[in-house]
C-alpha cells in the first residue's frame, strides 16, 4: 500500500470548514484513498473513499487531484463532536494499515 | 449501513488466563475479518487476517499460539488471547467487509473495540 503522509494535529474553529490534507504520492491505479476517524476510545468510523473524482456523502467531501497523489477531506461545518483522529489510507491490498493520522481538536 | 459488533466492550482478568473476543458482522456475511492492536496514544497495528473456514494469517511478530482466531462462520471471528500478561493489556479492534469478492473500494468496517485489563 502506498504511504500517506498528514499533518499530526489541526485545530478547527466550530462551525467552519475542516480541510485535512493528505499527501499520498506514490499512490498507484487501482489504490483508492480512504478516510476514517477514531474518537477516543472507540472503533474507526468509515467517513468516506474515492479513486479518481472528487466523493460527498453526508458526512464529508473528498477532493482527489487530478494526479491523484494528494486529497483533502472536508467538514463543512465542523462541530464539537468531530473532534477526532482522522486517517488518510491508500489500499490496494484486502487489508486497511493505518498511520498516525492527524488529530483534528475543533473548538468553541 | 454495515455493522460490526464486538463483544465483550472491556474485560478484566488475571495474569495467566485466556479471554476470548467476539467479533460479529450483524447485517452481512464476512468472509474475511481483521483483528487490531491499539496501545494508548499509538495507531491501528493490524495483528492478522481471518478467513472464514481456514487458518488466520498473522502479521510478522504476533504469536499466533498467543493470540487464537477462530473464524467458524460468516458472521464470527473470534480472538482469543491465551496465558495472558499485563503487557497484553490493550484496546483489540476487529474489522470486516461485506461480501466474499475483494476489491480494494470494498469498504472495511470495524467493531467498537475490546479493551482488555490483565492484572
Amino acid at each position: 500500500d502506498a504511504k500517506t503522509t498528514q499533518p499530526p494535529s489541526m485545530d478547527c474553529a466550530e462551525g467552519r470548514a475542516a480541510n485535512l490534507p493528505c499527501n499520498h504520492s506514490t499512490i498507484s491505479g487501482n489504490e483508492y484513498v480512504y478516510w476514517y476517524r477514531q474518537i477516543h476510545s472507540q472503533g474507526p468510523q468509515y467517513i468516506i473513499h474515492g479513486l479518481k473524482n472528487n466523493e460527498t456523502n453526508e458526512m464529508a467531501s473528498l477532493i482527489i487531484t487530478e494526479d491523484r497523489k494528494s486529497s483533502t477531506l472536508i467538514l463543512p461545518h465542523a462541530t464539537l463532536r468531530d473532534t477526532a483522529v482522522y486517517y488518510c489510507i491508500v489500499r490496494s491490498n484486502n487489508d486497511m494499515r493505518f498511520g498516525a493520522g492527524t488529530r483534528l481538536t475543533v473548538k468553541p | 449501513g454495515a455493522v460490526v459488533s464486538q463483544h465483550p466492550s472491556w474485560v478484566i482478568c488475571k495474569s495467566g488466563t485466556s479471554v476470548k473476543i467476539e467479533c460479529r458482522s450483524l447485517d452481512f456475511q464476512a468472509t474475511t475479518m481483521f483483528w487490531y492492536r491499539q496501545f494508548p496514544k499509538q495507531s491501528l497495528m493490524l495483528m492478522a487476517t481471518s478467513n472464514e473456514g481456514s487458518k488466520a494469517t498473522y502479521e510478522q511478530g504476533v504469536e499466533k499460539d498467543k493470540f487464537l482466531i477462530n473464524h467458524a462462520s460468516l458472521t464470527l471471528s473470534t480472538l482469543t488471547v491465551t496465558s495472558a500478561h499485563p503487557e497484553d493489556s490493550s484496546f483489540y479492534i476487529c474489522s470486516a467487509y461485506r461480501g466474499q469478492a475483494f476489491y480494494s473500494g470494498n469498504t472495511i468496517y470495524f467493531g467498537e473495540g475490546s479493551w482488555l485489563t490483565v492484572v
